[in-house]
């Protein structure tokens, strides 16, 4: 089956840096690169997401790039800001569906 | 509004007990799924429903049940919990199982403690 690798677990960084989630897969077959967010005690939500067919997506301050070649995709948050602060899971489809979660990334933030 | 319910929020329980989570959706979606987050292991799937009375094992199966009667229902059943199952669960659905690219919604996680 399908293994999601992502890096790093934890990232600090000051406010108004940029912050980088690094993800690899395994299986050549996944064709869906979702990322969710999880704010603290709430449940994951999908923040951005990019199919195999593109290599990069932007949605205001957060971009995603997909390089299938080398089975890596990245998560990319410009200027950040407190509110940024949660934890982040990539995740690929394979199959029918089944989303195969890295183990997550905890982002603070510091003002 | 669009949503996925699952009941109890909060659930403390003794070994051996049966138990079941409830986990209910009103979009209409075919797939509905379960998984365990536990510290430094993400979102592990446990099992998975393409549709009604369609379901199959995920990732950690193992000391637990699903069924699939009806289209919005997907229950998750422990018939004999022990403590290595305490954990947060989530249900999540997605409107298609074979179109591989549609989001998934979580429901608010149900926060399970075996003693």
């Amino acid at each position: 089956g399908e293994n999601v690798e992502q890096h790093p677990s934890t990232l600090s960084v000051q406010e108004g840096d940029s912050a980088v989630i690094k993800c690899t897969y395994s299986d050549s077959a996944s064709n869906y690169f979702p990322w969710y967010k999880q704010e603290l005690g709430k449940r994951p939500q999908l923040i951005i997401d990019i199919r195999s067919n593109v290599g990069e997506k932007k949605d205001q301050r957060i971009a995603v790039t997909l390089n299938k070649t080398a089975k890596h995709f990245s998560l990319h948050i410009t200027e950040t800001q407190p509110e940024d602060s949660a934890v982040y899971f990539c995740a690929a489809v394979s199959g029918y569906s089944t989303l195969t979660f890295g183990k997550g990334t905890m982002l603070l933030v510091s003002p | 509004e669009a949503q996925v319910t699952q009941n109890p929020r909060y659930l403390i329980t003794v070994t051996g007990k049966k138990l079941t989570v409830t986990c209910s959706q009103n979009m209409n979606h075919e797939y509905m799924s379960w998984y365990r987050q536990d510290p430094g292991l993400g979102l592990r799937q446990i099992y998975y429903s393409m549709n009604v009375e369609v379901t199959d094992k995920g990732d950690v199966p193992e000391g637990y049940k699903v069924s699939r009667k009806e289209k919005r229902n997907f229950p998750l059943i422990l018939e004999s919990p022990s403590p290595n199952q305490t954990s947060l669960y989530f249900c999540a659905s997605m409107l298609s199982g074979v179109v591989s690219n549609t989001e998934a919604f979580f429901g608010q996680g149900t926060r399970l403690t075996v003693v």
